[in-house]
């Protein structure tokens, strides 16, 4: 039963154009989401998040938006460039007042971006 | 500052063969975790603790064990290795939060024959 899911596997975009990477999840209890990219041969790394009380973060290229009613979330990137070539994983974290949750992320299966030049 | 340290990088076990995948991280993170990662699954939650001496369960335990006895180490064992345990698996840690993203490590290419 996967909760979080990323139906594209790839997606090519030419240098300079925008890329949209969507996610969709089912467990309402989730509360806050991040995307992360990865390299090759590298660990994950954290790009950017958004928590449910919002519809759009935004920081320099990357944008995330959410739609909870819908349970998708978008990363866009403005202007695509080579170097933004991985494989991209959105997350999610279920709310918890205790904290215990604060450590477990439910994981997309990941989406492969490649910007040509 | 080295961040998350996972060693080693890669290593081939048979069957029923036993090892520990270790990580240290030196952020002073309460959280750690362990995950795989597995082709077209994603990555995976394995085991994490909240703390020094506080361990659970994540979504696919069987066939690893866990301890927590310092805040800068979280060593994965597996006690019998199967071929089905063959996958990438990276440690990662956070400080407490609910927006405390997870950091991770660069990971271990595991294959077991």
């Amino acid at each position: 039963d996967q909760q979080v899911k990323q139906n594209s596997p790839s997606l090519s975009v030419q240098e300079g154009r925008i890329s949209i990477l969507n996610c969709d999840y089912t467990n309402s209890m989730f509360d806050y989401f991040l995307w992360y990219k990865k390299y090759p041969a590298e660990g994950p790394t954290f790009l950017i998040s958004i928590s449910s009380i919002k519809d759009k973060n935004e920081d320099g290229r990357f944008t995330v938006f959410l739609n909870k009613s819908a349970k998708h979330l978008s990363l866009h990137i403005v202007p695509s460039q080579p170097g933004d070539s991985a494989v991209y994983f959105c997350a999610a974290r279920e709310g918890d007042a205790g904290g215990t949750s604060y450590g477990k992320l439910t994981f997309g299966q990941g989406t492969i971006l490649t910007v040509h030049p | 500052n080295a961040g998350v340290t996972q060693t080693p990088k890669f290593q081939v076990l048979k069957t029923g063969q036993s090892m520990t995948l270790q990580c240290a991280q030196d952020m002073n993170h309460e959280y750690m975790s362990w995950y795989r990662q597995d082709p077209g699954m994603g990555l995976r939650l394995i085991h994490y603790s909240v703390g020094a001496g506080i361990t659970d369960q994540g979504e696919v335990p069987n066939g690893y064990n866990v301890s927590r006895s310092t805040t800068e180490d979280f060593p994965l064992r597996l006690l019998s290795a199967a071929p089905s345990q063959t996958s990438v698996y990276f440690c990662a840690s956070s400080f407490g939060g609910k927006k405390q993203p997870l950091h991770f490590g660069n990971g271990t290419r595991l294959t077991v024959t």
